[in-house]
């Protein structure tokens, strides 16, 4: 069985400021480990994977994070944070390398203010 | 590439009646999978397809739904007898069976039970 677990519905930061959502796993097996963006009446677009190859992973649009196997954790960090970046953020993992059906966390609504 | 597609948007309903739901994938992309998601919560995984073949069912997806992809082109979704439960955007991604698997989600399908 895995799980994800989503510290934190919304987040609120200022543009330019530091993003940082939190994400911890649970899996029996080794993870794959996904970051997910939705923004408003479009679909789920994949924003970085970690597959094992290397522990920090970089994605689209800046983001990028850090697997760390001793917390079980896999957060998404972005440096400097932008109005476009507001949407709701899904972590996902899956230990099935063979196809993605993905259990997702409760996602992260991301709020970027002026 | 014109993206995963998802007919209809909208659907209101009313208790006890039956509905169907249709995903076009991306034309190349031969794995189709089908996910549900409840407002707050995150993705649900529903069921698998690669070609036409039905791969994987969660025990999410009861009696009432069932499942398609003649020819292993379009999918279907139906949903009979529909309960106020089932009120959910129901989503549909595609992709390529490669080692390192994207999934592309469409906008979704969101049902309305009354």
């Amino acid at each position: 069985a895995q799980s994800v677990t989503q510290l934190g519905s919304h987040v609120s930061v200022s543009e330019g400021a530091l993003v940082l959502l939190r994400c911890n796993y649970s899996s029996s097996v080794p993870p794959y480990l996904f970051w997910y963006v939705q923004y408003p009446n479009q679909g789920l677009q994949l924003l970085l994977k970690y597959t094992s190859a290397a522990t920090l992973v970089k994605g689209i649009n800046g983001f990028e994070a850090e697997f760390k196997k001793s917390e079980t954790s896999f957060h998404l960090t972005k440096p400097s944070a932008h109005m476009s970046d507001a949407a709701e953020y899904f972590c996902a993992v899956t230990s099935n390398s063979g196809y993605s059906t993905l259990t997702f966390g409760k996602g992260t609504m991301l709020l970027v203010s002026p | 590439d014109t993206g995963v597609s998802q007919d209809p948007r909208h659907k209101i309903t009313k208790r006890g009646q039956n509905v169907t739901f249709r995903c076009d994938p991306i034309s190349e992309h031969n794995r189709l999978y089908w996910y549900r998601q409840t407002l707050g919560q995150g993705p649900e995984f529903l069921t698998y397809f690669q070609n036409e073949a039905q791969l994987e069912k969660s025990r999410l997806l009861s009696d009432r739904f069932s499942a398609e992809r003649p020819k292993g082109s379009f999918s279907t979704l139906e949903i009979q007898r529909t309960e106020q439960g089932d009120s959910a955007m129901y989503l549909c991604a595609s992709s390529v069976r490669q080692p390192n698997e994207k999934l592309f989600f469409g906008s979704g399908t969101q049902l309305s039970v009354l």
